[in-house]
């Protein structure tokens, strides 16, 4: 059973960097599928951030692209986020997922909240 | 890249069917078979209902059915369920090589 779990901290002051791995158990990142990160604002839809390909190929949203860089540790089975520049408006839980041509695979999501 | 569109809310009584409707492009929608649809329940994760506008996960309920036409998406909910009540999410790839969700759609089951 596939199973992914976010971890960071859920608490960021403005202006500083958003940091979260997404632990992958029950499949190796390495063999396949894209894995992405998805957030979702207090009372809002999601919003996709953005997805590393197995191989390392990464894929931005144009939206959040200057602000973002996400990497995978394959000797970990991890793979990470960092949203640089935060601001109250980047406070939402964060979910990272398994997808090719869906989602199959969620995280629980992780809280975090921007503020000083 | 613009957020799919979807109705705010939809409603429908036990036994009834409803549908869903995704709106995009054909940069996205349109220009792949690449659409998902997501169950939302408070306080969880999304959960994949249909893939490649009309597959089925193993596991989710043949009540739930999947089709596109043109730019627009549709999700059909039949056999409606108190269970069925979720927020509902449409997802596309598109030619950026990027994905993008619908805004939702709340069901409520009357």
């Amino acid at each position: 059973q596939v199973q992914l779990q976010e971890s960071g901290p859920g608490l960021v002051k403005p202006s500083e960097t958003l940091s979260l791995t997404c632990a992958v158990s029950g499949y190796s990142i390495s063999s396949g599928y894209y894995w992405g990160w998805i957030r979702q604002p207090p009372g809002k839809g999601l919003e996709w951030i953005g997805s590393i390909y197995h191989s390392g190929s990464t894929y931005y949203n144009p939206s959040l692209k200057s602000r973002v860089t996400i990497s995978v540790d394959t000797s970990k089975n991890q793979f990470s986020l960092k949203l640089s520049s935060v601001t109250a408006a980047d406070t939402a839980v964060y979910y990272c997922a398994r997808h090719h041509r869906g989602f199959d695979y969620w995280g629980q999501g992780t809280l975090v909240t921007v503020s000083s | 890249q613009s957020a799919l569109t979807q109705p705010a809310s939809v409603s429908g009584s036990p036994g009834q069917s409803i549908t869903i409707s995704c709106t995009g492009t054909s940069s996205d929608v349109g220009g792949y078979n690449y659409v998902s649809w997501y169950q939302q329940h408070p306080g969880k994760a999304p959960k994949l209902m249909i893939y490649d506008v009309s597959k089925r996960p193993s596991g989710v309920s043949n009540r739930f059915s999947g089709s596109k036409s043109g730019n627009t998406a549709s999700l059909t909910i039949s056999g409606l369920q108190a269970e069925d009540e979720a927020d509902y999410y449409c997802s596309s790839y598109t030619s950026s090589s990027t994905w993008v969700f619908g805004g939702g759609t709340k069901l409520t089951v009357l």
